[in-house]
């Protein structure tokens, strides 16, 4: 089957840095997402990863690892907008997204 | 670019009724479009897949017939909720993707749906 995992709540510090793991079991892989949900509010994406290796984009940065089925979504300095859900997705063979849980981050003054 | 519209942004109903829910793609061609539920506090489920011009492809456990789902033209699909339960209510949310970019998703707003 399919199936996607990461954690169901991370608490962080204001100006720390966080690092969000997924691991993934999918039939195909046509590359990962991440994607920030605040609460009330749709998807609104982050980065999209096809090959190894890490993407920066600003305070965000992506990491995967095919071999493996994993990836994580590094936060630095952390602000207090960051507190929301994050959601990783995977493109499975038909370029249809498989969703994880999504991971709630709570960030602390 | 790539913006995705959702109306209404919030909707309430008496049980029974019929809600529609409009998606458009504002400035692309969007041939397949996706419909998401979500409950609270939990992840986007995926309800249908739609084609432009084609019936829409159900995931298992969604009802066809009272989820009707409309892809007329290339920037609009529609999802009516037919005979509404308080037990539908939920958080409907589109994406849409362009035909050069299969990988990417493009999200709408979401449609905060209430049954009373």
């Amino acid at each position: 089957g399919q199936n996607i995992d990461q954690p169901t709540e991370m608490t962080a510090t204001e100006g720390a840095i966080v690092q969000i793991n997924c691991t993934y079991q999918t039939s195909g892989f046509n590359g990962l997402f991440w994607y920030q949900q605040h609460a009330g509010e749709a998807p609104t994406f982050l980065s999209y990863n096809v090959l190894d290796g890490l993407e920066e984009k600003g305070r965000f940065s992506s990491f995967l690892s095919r071999s493996k089925g994993y990836s994580y979504l590094l936060l630095k300095e952390l602000q207090m907008k960051d507190s929301a859900s994050y959601l990783c997705a995977v493109a499975d063979s038909n370029y249809q997204l498989i969703w994880g849980a999504g991971t709630k981050l709570i960030i602390k003054p | 670019g790539a913006v995705v519209s959702q109306h209404p942004s919030w909707v309430i109903c008496k049980s029974g009724t019929s809600v529609k829910i409009e998606c458009r793609s504002l400035d692309f061609q969007a041939t397949t479009m996706f419909w998401y539920r979500q409950f609270p506090k939990q992840s986007l489920m995926l309800m249908a897949t739609s084609n432009e011009g084609s019936k829409a492809t159900y995931e298992q456990g969604v009802e066809k017939d009272k989820f009707l789902i409309n892809h007329a033209s290339l920037t609009l699909s529609t999802l009516t909720v037919t005979s509404a339960h308080p037990e539908d209510s939920s958080f409907y949310i589109c994406s849409a993707r362009e035909p050069a970019r299969e990988y990417e998703q493009y999200f709408g707003p979401g449609t905060r749906l209430t049954v009373t």
